[in-house]
C-alpha cells in the first residue's frame, strides 16, 4: 500500500534555481496539503486543495506555487528558491468528512 | 483566524508514570475538530486521538485520553503508563468548515527509563 508519495525525497537548490514537489496518493482523497515543518515552529500550511482542479492559500503561501490538474497529484512549485525556503515540506491528504491526515514521508530541501 | 497553542516546547516523563500535554486554540467556529498526531524520530506523521467539538464526551484511545474543554478552547493529552515507544513530537490540530489543518508547534516527550 503506497499511500501518499512524495518525490524528492532530499534536494540540495542554489538560490534562484527552480523545482517541483511531487505529491501522489492512491486512496481517492478529496483533500491534499502541503505543509512546511521548522524548528520551534510546528508544520505551518502552505496550500491545500479541496478536489481536482482547486487551490487554496494556506498560512505561507508567499514563494510557492501549487497546482492540482489530477486528483491524485498535488504538486509544489518553487519558482526562484530562496535560503528561507530551507525546510522539510510534508504532503497529506485526507477523505471528505472528518477523516485524520495521511501523511507522506517528507521531502527534505535545502536553498544554498 | 483560527490559531493553535502548544506551551510546552519538552516535556520529559518516567516510564510508567502519566503525562498531560497542554493545547489551547482559538476559533469563532461552532463546529470543528481536534486532533493530536505524533511524529516519532522516524518522522512519519501518526493520528493518536481525535475529538468532535459537538461531543461532550472525552475521547479515549487504549492509554491516551483527552481533557476538552470547550468553553475555556483547550484540549489536553493525557498518557497514561507511558512507554518508550511514547517518545514524539506531539502535535495538536484544528480543523474548522474552512478545510484548513492548522497545526500547533509542538511537544518533544521524552520517556525516560
Amino acid at each position: 500500500n503506497a499511500g501518499v508519495t512524495q518525490t524528492p525525497k532530499f534536494r540540495v537548490l542554489k538560490t534562484g534555481q527552480s523545482m517541483t514537489l511531487l505529491c501522489a496518493q492512491d486512496m481517492n482523497h478529496e483533500y491534499m496539503y502541503w505543509y512546511r515543518q521548522d524548528p520551534g515552529m510546528g508544520l505551518r500550511l502552505i496550500h491545500y486543495s479541496v478536489g481536482e482542479g482547486t487551490t487554496a492559500k494556506g498560512e505561507v503561501p508567499d514563494g510557492y506555487n501549487v497546482s492540482r490538474l489530477k486528483k491524485q497529484n498535488f504538486l509544489l512549485g518553487l519558482e526562484s528558491a530562496a535560503p528561507s525556503q530551507t525546510s522539510v515540506y510534508f504532503c497529506a491528504s485526507r477523505p471528505g468528512g472528518t477523516g485524520e491526515l495521511f501523511f507522506g514521508e517528507g521531502s527534505r530541501l535545502t536553498v544554498l | 483566524a483560527q490559531t493553535v497553542t502548544q506551551s510546552q516546547p519538552e516535556m520529559s516523563v518516567q516510564e510508567a508514570e502519566t503525562v498531560t500535554l497542554s493545547c489551547t486554540y482559538d476559533t469563532s467556529e461552532n463546529n470543528y475538530y481536534l486532533f493530536w498526531y505524533k511524529q516519532p524520530p522516524s518522522r512519519q506523521m501518526i493520528l493518536v486521538i481525535r475529538q468532535e467539538a459537538y461531543k461532550q464526551q472525552n475521547a479515549t484511545e487504549n492509554r491516551f485520553s483527552v481533557n476538552f474543554q470547550k468553553a475555556a478552547k483547550s484540549f489536553s493529552l493525557k498518557i497514561s503508563d507511558s512507554q518508550l515507544g511514547d517518545t514524539a513530537m506531539y502535535f495538536c490540530a484544528f480543523m474548522a468548515g474552512t478545510y484548513k489543518y492548522i497545526f500547533g508547534t509542538g511537544t518533544r516527550l521524552k520517556v525516560l527509563a
